[in-house]
């Protein structure tokens, strides 16, 4: 199963663009990666998640370069409410098996 | 209305006490699994199962047990619960279908005393 690195916490403020970071060196070849946002006392919620190159929904994008071993989450023009923790898994083809690291807790400022 | 139902919210047990959080979904998944979240450690999964009757260990199965016996039911029993396992805990399902993202209940906050 790839283990997956993020940053601890970051801040930014109302109106930015947010980029959170996720690496994962040993992803195999069917693993999908996918994030999840949880808010404080919630179960998680589902974000996004790609294979490869370029994901974009109503949310969230997700860039994932040609090799694979990382992803960025972009949260564009952050509000308040986009305060929470971000999860990004790799997940098996088969999904089997879904691991959560500690996440990104992201800090939206006035 | 989809949706994956814990109960209770929230439990305070004292050391010993035998227990069970219910985790029951109506959206006919095959993937089921439980978590417990602790500050500064995210969500570390507990046991998962991928069907009735297969259940297999998460990274932190110790002191707890899991059975599957129905499809739609997965509940998680603390047989010896101790000050430790006092957390927050979450049930989760989903599809055994590549790119299904998982559900979550609302969470079961648990103190043992």
């Amino acid at each position: 199963l790839a283990k997956t690195t993020q940053p601890i916490s970051m801040d930014s403020y109302e109106g930015q663009e947010v980029n959170i970071t996720c690496s994962h060196n040993n992803i195999a070849t069917n693993d999908y990666i996918t994030w999840y946002q949880q808010f404080p006392s919630q179960g998680p919620r589902f974000i996004i998640q790609g294979y490869k190159t370029k994901v974009t929904n109503e949310v969230a994008s997700l860039f994932i370069p040609a090799d694979r071993k990382s992803s960025t989450l972009s949260l564009p023009r952050v509000s308040l409410s986009d305060t929470a923790v971000y999860y990004c898994l790799v997940v098996p083809y088969n999904n089997n098996d879904m691991r959560f690291g500690a996440g990104t807790r992201l800090t939206v400022k006035p | 209305e989809a949706q994956v139902t814990q109960n209770p919210r929230y439990l305070i047990t004292v050391t010993g006490k035998k227990l069970t959080v219910t985790c029951s979904q109506n959206m006919n998944h095959e993937y089921m699994s439980w978590y417990r979240q602790d500050p500064g450690l995210g969500l570390r999964q507990i046991y998962y199962s991928m069907n009735v009757e297969v259940t297999d260990k998460g990274d932190v199965p110790e002191g707890y047990k899991v059975s599957r016996k129905e499809k739609r039911n997965f509940p998680l029993i603390l047989e010896s619960p101790s000050p430790n396992q006092t957390s927050l805990y979450f049930c989760a399902s989903s599809p055994q279908r590549s790119g299904s993202p998982l559900h979550f209940g609302n969470g079961t906050r648990l103190t043992v005393t």
